[in-house]
């Protein structure tokens, strides 16, 4: 278990409204990822930081940002949700940083439908 | 750019049978490393083997083990007398030793194993 909670679990909302996803890790790694999961897409990622506000994109960064304010903690927000941000999102931490053999270590998802 | 592709969208294997998911990937830089993680249908994202690109051998975890043609860029995940709970989604993911670390996944090959 590698300590990583993701808070909702599922949230629905409506198109236009913001939308805060969080991550919480318990093991003070610096590497922090969002990733978000579609069909026939596997996994893409959104932002990921590398320390206390230090962060930087990723492949799909559009209509999301992040912030890092805490080691432990790393937000996702939409600031205006669309359909085509109704996906599955993952957070995940990496406990070795940057080193080319340290595994990401997944949350449970976040399953986020926008109506 | 870097690029992971995964050519086998389903397969279906007979229970006791030895599977090969087969990877290729795309990069320019000498230092990489190589992960295969498995989703099974309860969503979570589970690391099963890791290869990096200097490694001589390789890389075996229990029934997994992983092909690593260099020369070919091409890293095959074998899983040896398949089991029911080996059915799942299997995601090959690259990291590259370098600042810009943008861990990136093939798209999923979903395995079903047959009674």
């Amino acid at each position: 278990d590698a300590g990583i909670t993701q808070s909702p679990r599922h949230k629905v909302t409506e198109t236009g409204t913001p939308v805060t996803l969080r991550c919480h890790q318990t093991e003070n790694h610096r590497y922090m990822y969002w990733y978000r999961q579609d069909p026939g897409h596997g996994l893409r990622l959104i932002h990921y930081s590398y320390g206390v506000k230090d962060t930087d994109k990723g492949e799909v960064s559009d209509g999301y940002s992040v912030s890092r304010s805490k080691t432990e903690d790393f937000l996702l927000t939409l600031e205006s949700a669309t359909s085509s941000q109704t996906s599955v999102y993952f957070c995940a931490i990496s406990d070795r940083g940057a080193a080319p053999n340290s595994p990401l270590h997944f949350g449970n998802g976040t399953r986020l439908t926008v109506t | 750019a870097q690029k992971i592709t995964q050519t086998q969208p389903g397969m279906f294997v007979q229970e006791k049978e030895a599977v090969t998911l087969d990877c290729t990937y795309d990069t320019s830089d000498p230092s990489y490393g190589l992960f295969w993680y498995k989703q099974p249908s309860s969503g979570e994202m589970i690391f099963l083997i890791y290869q990096g690109s200097y490694d001589q051998q390789n890389a075996t975890e229990g029934r997994y083990s992983l092909n690593f043609q260099k020369a070919r860029k091409s890293a095959n995940l074998v899983i040896s007398a398949s089991q029911l709970g080996d059915s799942a989604m299997y995601f090959c993911a690259m990291r590259r030793r370098e600042r810009d670390d943008k861990i990136i996944f093939g798209k999923g090959t979903r395995l079903h194993i047959l009674p």
